[in-house]
């Protein structure tokens, strides 16, 4: 069984350009999460879909949006970066079998905007 | 304040050494607890979960929640280098997770 993929690994972009980050969830989990990590803290939560649609939010702007696809894929996109968007920028699947709160993440994309 | 407060360390113990971590809460309404492991570079791994209050043992890793004072700890008996890594608490509130900001151990051999 595989686990999270994410990709890519790393990114570096410039400020005001367009982002997307991709991840594919664990075999079977239909619900996706997206975190974002800055460097010394904790993961924010960022939002999480279920069945390609957007199921919960955090506190991020509008200009980070997401999408599930039906193999339960997933995309965050971000638009107009900002310097603080710097970030590890994780994802997060959820087995239906379990508890909605065990989720299993990724290796992380780390973009840095300049 | 935030949500979910952790002692930041960093911490520097002994191989064989017992390490202690704690998180404080603020939302009574979390009834879901983990502990979550971060090597450098790496996504978080799930190391323990536990439900409501009491203690819950997985070999040398020990997690205990105390509801009542909104304290949750970790220990990790006869600790290893390979225990060296990034420890985060989180809480769950229904669909999301709320993480401390993690304290980094370092096991010396």
């Amino acid at each position: 069984e595989t686990g999270v993929t994410q990709s890519p690994t790393h990114l570096i972009k410039t400020r005001g350009q367009q982002v997307t980050l991709r991840c594919s969830s664990q075999s079977g989990h239909n619900t996706v999460s997206w975190y974002q990590q800055a460097l010394g803290q904790g993961p924010q939560f960022i939002f999480q879909y279920y069945r390609e649609e957007e199921n919960g939010r955090g506190n991020f702007p509008p200009r980070f949006s997401g999408l599930q696809f039906p193999n339960y894929s997933s995309e965050l996109n971000v638009n107009a970066l900002e310097l603080d968007d710097s970030a590890l920028y994780l994802c997060a699947s959820t087995d239906p079998g379990q508890d909605q709160e065990t989720q299993y993440f990724g290796p992380g994309t780390r973009l840095l905007v300049l | 304040q935030k949500e979910v407060e952790q002692d930041p360390g960093p911490l520097s113990v002994p191989e064989g050494a017992i390490v202690s971590l704690n998180c404080t809460y603020s939302n009574s309404a979390f009834q879901y607890f983990m502990w979550y492991r971060q090597y450098s570079r790496k996504g978080p791994e799930l190391l323990m979960y536990t439900y409501s209050s009491g203690n819950k043992e997985d070999g040398r890793f020990t997690a205990q929640v105390d509801k009542s004072s909104k304290y949750i700890s970790l220990f990790i008996r006869d600790s290893q280098p390979s225990d060296s890594a990034t420890y985060l608490c989180a809480q769950s509130d229904d669909y999301k997770l709320s993480f401390g900001a993690g304290t980094t151990v370092t096991v010396r051999a």
